[in-house]
């Protein structure tokens, strides 16, 4: 079946810009995450969406970051007014339930602000 | 806090196997997960060990856990030159009182293989 799908796969922006990340998860995966990679570095998570439960917010590095989902499906990642060290690979990854339950990665999507 | 440690970089033979180690802090850890990403790819999941195990073996790969220790490691037996990739150690925290399911990952190991 469909694994997890993002777009656009890479995204060029200048600084103080509005980007929009998009994620659609596997069908019937009720649990969604959003990750970043820095160039060099490991995932460092950002916010996770649990059904209908409030999110778990506390990874997001600052206010300039938010993301919506609707309902079990769709996923938005904004990040307003981008910086140059807003640049990496975000990662998005969805599982049946959450909490134990393995993440099945998206390609994730390139950020280069310039 | 949670921290997961992998060396950086790991170069092998053809056809030798292959260990790369990792240790994590968190003794709550319910599954601890090895990914693997290759060059401008997404995380692809190779396999995973829930922590009241020791031992997984699936096909030219194990996975060995050793809890006392917050250990882990992956083998990958007869190393070919499409193994060569960078492979991310991640470990599950599951928290009762809230809502946490996220994984903390390592930087990740990047293996070469040389023919």
């Amino acid at each position: 079946g469909a694994g997890v799908s993002q777009s656009p796969s890479n995204k060029v922006t200048e600084k103080g810009k509005d980007v929009e990340l998009r994620c659609d998860p596997i069908s019937g995966h009720t649990a969604l995450y959003w990750y970043r990679q820095r160039l060099g570095q490991g995932l460092e998570f950002l916010i996770y969406f649990q059904g209908n439960s409030a999110p778990d917010k506390s990874g997001l590095p600052s206010d300039r970051f938010s993301a919506e989902r609707t309902g079990e499906s769709v996923s938005t990642l904004t990040i307003q007014r981008t910086q140059q060290e807003d640049s990496a690979v975000y990662l998005c990854a969805s599982s049946v339930q959450g909490h134990t339950d393995t993440q099945y990665f998206g390609p994730g999507t390139r950020l280069t602000v310039l | 806090g949670e921290d997961v440690e992998q060396s950086l970089f790991l170069s092998v033979r053809e056809g030798d196997s292959s260990v790369i180690n990792c240790t994590y802090t968190d003794s709550s850890s319910t599954y601890l997960y090895w990914y693997k990403q290759e060059p401008g790819a997404g995380l692809q999941l190779l396999t995973y060990i829930f922590s009241n195990m020791d031992m997984k073996q699936d096909q030219r790969l194990t996975v060995l856990l050793n809890k006392k220790d917050k250990h882990l490691s992956l083998r990958i037996a007869d190393t070919q030159t499409g193994d060569s990739a960078i492979y991310f150690c991640a470990e599950s925290i599951w928290d009762y009182g809230g809502s946490q399911g996220n994984l903390i990952f390592g930087k990740g190991t990047k293996l070469s293989v040389k023919p």
